[in-house]
């Protein structure tokens, strides 16, 4: 079982519409979660970090954290077709390690 | 302010050949990682440096070795090149074991 899962998708949704985006992860240990997003044939890059139970915001993100259920989520309020990447879930495990999930496709469609 | 440079930006390989994948960060960051992508697996972990000094393998070590050079510098190095690690590699960085990783912009390697 990888320590990081995400669904693969495409996750498909009109333009303007909230995209959910899950990841579970495997470390009860864990204590800094992250999400990037890649574009095709780019490196990835950070959209937010989350380290404390709950909802974090920033414009039009929010991340949300469940230690509990080992569970982290990312929305995208009002998306964009340039929304359009693939969106990789990042945990740290064992306080070294940055381990990543497999990353869910988002198709946002005009 | 370059952030996390990988040389090259592409390389093809023959089957037995080595080489070594450069990283160098200008962000004074402590911790290095190097990882492979491949589709559908995601961003795999091969080794990382969780400080200057120290090396310790991920999850996908054989085949390859790393040397942490300096604060500034982490190495890849593929001894004798196999098709199964025609991939694309990244090097990233971070400040603290807690904070984000930046990355560099990867190198495509075809090994044939």
């Amino acid at each position: 079982q990888k320590e990081v899962e995400q669904n693969s998708g495409p996750l498909s949704v009109p333009e303007g519409a909230i995209a959910s985006l899950n990841c579970t992860y495997s470390d009860r240990g864990s204590q800094s979660f992250f999400w990037y997003r890649q574009y095709s044939g780019k490196s990835p890059e950070l959209i937010m970090s989350i380290y404390s139970n709950g909802d974090k915001e920033d414009g039009r993100f929010t991340a949300q954290l469940n230690k509990a259920s080992q569970y982290v989520s990312l929305l995208i309020r009002d998306s964009q077709p340039s929304d359009s990447a693939t969106y990789l879930c990042a945990v740290n495990e064992g306080f070294q390690k940055l381990v990543f999930g497999t990353g869910t496709r988002l198709l946002v469609s005009p | 302010n370059a952030g996390v440079t990988q040389t090259p930006k592409f390389q093809v390989l023959k089957t037995g050949q080595s080489m070594t994948l450069q990283c160098a960060q200008d962000m004074n960051h402590n911790s290095m990682y190097w990882y492979r992508q491949d589709p559908g697996m995601g961003l795999r972990l091969i080794y990382y440096s969780a400080s200057e000094g120290t090396t310790d393998k991920g999850e996908v070590p054989n085949g390859y070795n790393v040397s942490r050079l300096n604060k500034r510098e982490f190495s890849l190095r593929l001894e004798s090149a196999a098709p199964s690690q025609t991939s694309v590699y990244f090097c990233a960085s971070r400040i603290s074991l807690s904070a984000e990783a930046f990355f560099g912009q990867g190198t495509r390697l075809t090994v044939v």
